[in-house]
């Protein structure tokens, strides 16, 4: 049974498109987060979520968007995507948040063209 | 200065090495110290746990704290081919809504 799931896992688009990533976790976790990892490999969070609730939202462009229709969900909008985009987005999730041992899903390798 | 240095190799190790794996931060508030591991093209997934200063062992793996130089270390006993991954180490000044930082990641080879 898969914890965290995440879809699409890859995804390749032209500059200016609008995309959505969507994550789901079946382990009845309150938390949910998305980071960004870029080629270095250095994970670096975008937003959190606490039951449905927006907790952390750092500083991304805002043409980043995260929704949170239920707290099993947690997905990821952008808009008018740029080259430095092109990342790997995580997403993950934890009982309460900060410290806890947090899941992460496989990953959605995002290019942008 | 980042609040977690953590040297991004890569290193490289024969089988049997033992391998020593560090970080250092900034945030004497951090009390949540954490090691994931990430092999290739996947998530990272949670190796040791430790909250506040002192050691932790698991199998061949030991971590450790040292709060008073802000300094945490991994290490791994009789390495295998099988442990060739990133290595993150992650930190936390507490549980709720408070953000857990990464650091860089070290990448291992273990060499057969």
């Amino acid at each position: 049974d898969t914890a965290v799931s995440q879809t699409p896992k890859y995804l390749v688009t032209q500059m200016g498109n609008d995309k959505s990533i969507k994550c789901e976790q079946n382990l009845g976790h309150d938390t949910m987060y998305w980071y960004k990892q870029d080629s270095k490999k250095f994970l670096k969070i975008m937003f959190s979520y606490n039951n449905k609730e927006l907790i952390i939202n750092e500083t991304v462009p805002n043409r980043f968007s995260p929704k949170s229709p239920d707290k099993a969900h947690l997905n990821l909008h952008i808009n008018s995507l740029e080259l430095g985009d092109s990342a790997v987005y995580f997403c993950a999730s934890s009982p309460r948040g900060g410290g806890d041992t947090q899941y992460f899903g496989p990953g959605t390798r995002l290019t942008v063209l | 200065q980042k609040e977690v240095e953590q040297d991004p190799g890569p290193l490289s190790v024969p089988e049997g090495a033992i391998v020593s794996l560090n970080c250092t931060y900034s945030n004497s508030a951090f009390q949540y110290f954490m090691w994931y591991r990430q092999y290739s093209r996947k998530g990272p997934e949670l190796l040791m746990y430790t909250y506040s200063s002192g050691n932790k062992e698991d199998g061949r793996f030991t971590a450790q704290v040292d709060k008073s130089s802000k300094y945490i270390s991994l290490f791994i006993r009789d390495s295998q081919p099988s442990d060739s991954a990133t290595y993150l180490c992650a930190m936390s000044e507490n549980t709720g809504g408070f953000k857990t930082i990464f650091g860089a990641g070290t990448r291992l080879f273990v060499k057969a």
